[in-house]
């Protein structure tokens, strides 16, 4: 069975700074990997997504997000934050022997402090 | 992406009644939608896959009876909060499946009185 790791619950950051929000997961195939923002009382918007290739994933809003296969990793990373990039983080790992349901990490709260 | 819409955004019910909640994708046709739970600071629950034409596949400790789930056309997917209780209040959010991805919708939030 898969499962997701977001090892950060919260971080804190300073606008302009760069920020890192580790996820890591579990399975015994072929994955599909996503981040997703969530803002207050909304639902997901997606960010980037791996699905084959690239291990360097580029998304919206200047995220990325790299895929380490050996690690089984998939950090995301911003170089510069802005205050609107305050918000719950999710990433998520989906397979298609599985039906492509997708299996949530915890969530981490980015606090993009002035 | 596409536009998945949600129906109503928030609702606030007695405890007993029943509460319905609409998902659907709106530029695309999806034979398969997912519906989460989500409760405060907490990541998402799939709760049921809803699979158009046939039943709804339910994650363990769901009650089926409980959340009934009705996907009626390539773009409806209903869920019925059947004789709510507190316990039940929680924000629920649909996905709906292209072949890969998930796109979500905005999602309803559900308070039982």
């Amino acid at each position: 069975a898969q499962s997701v790791t977001q090892l950060d619950s919260q971080v804190p950051v300073f606008e302009e700074a760069p920020v890192e929000l580790r996820c890591n997961y579990s399975s015994s195939v072929s994955v599909y990997l996503f981040w997703y923002v969530q803002y207050p009382n909304q639902g997901l918007q997606l960010l980037l997504k791996y699905l084959s290739g690239s291990t360097l994933v580029k998304g919206i809003n200047g995220f990325e997000a790299e895929f380490n296969k050996s690690q089984t990793s998939f950090h995301l990373r911003k170089p510069s934050v802005h205050i609107s990039d305050t918000a719950e983080y999710f990433c998520a790992v989906s397979e298609e022997a599985a039906g492509n349901k997708l299996t949530f990490g915890g969530g981490t709260r980015v606090l993009v402090k002035p | 992406g596409a536009v998945v819409s949600q129906h109503p955004s928030w609702v606030i019910c007695k405890s007993g009644t029943s509460v319905k909640i609409e998902c659907r994708s709106l530029d695309f046709q999806a034979t398969t939608m997912f519906w989460y739970r989500q409760f405060p600071k907490q990541s998402l629950m799939l709760m049921a896959t809803s699979n158009e034409g046939s039943k709804a596949t339910y994650e363990q400790g769901v009650e089926k009876d409980k959340f009934l789930i009705n996907h009626a056309s390539l773009t409806l997917s209903t869920l019925t909060v059947t004789s709510a209780h507190p316990e039940d209040s929680s924000f629920y959010i649909c996905s709906a499946r292209s072949p890969i991805e998930q796109f979500f919708g905005p999602g309803t939030r559900l308070t039982v009185l």
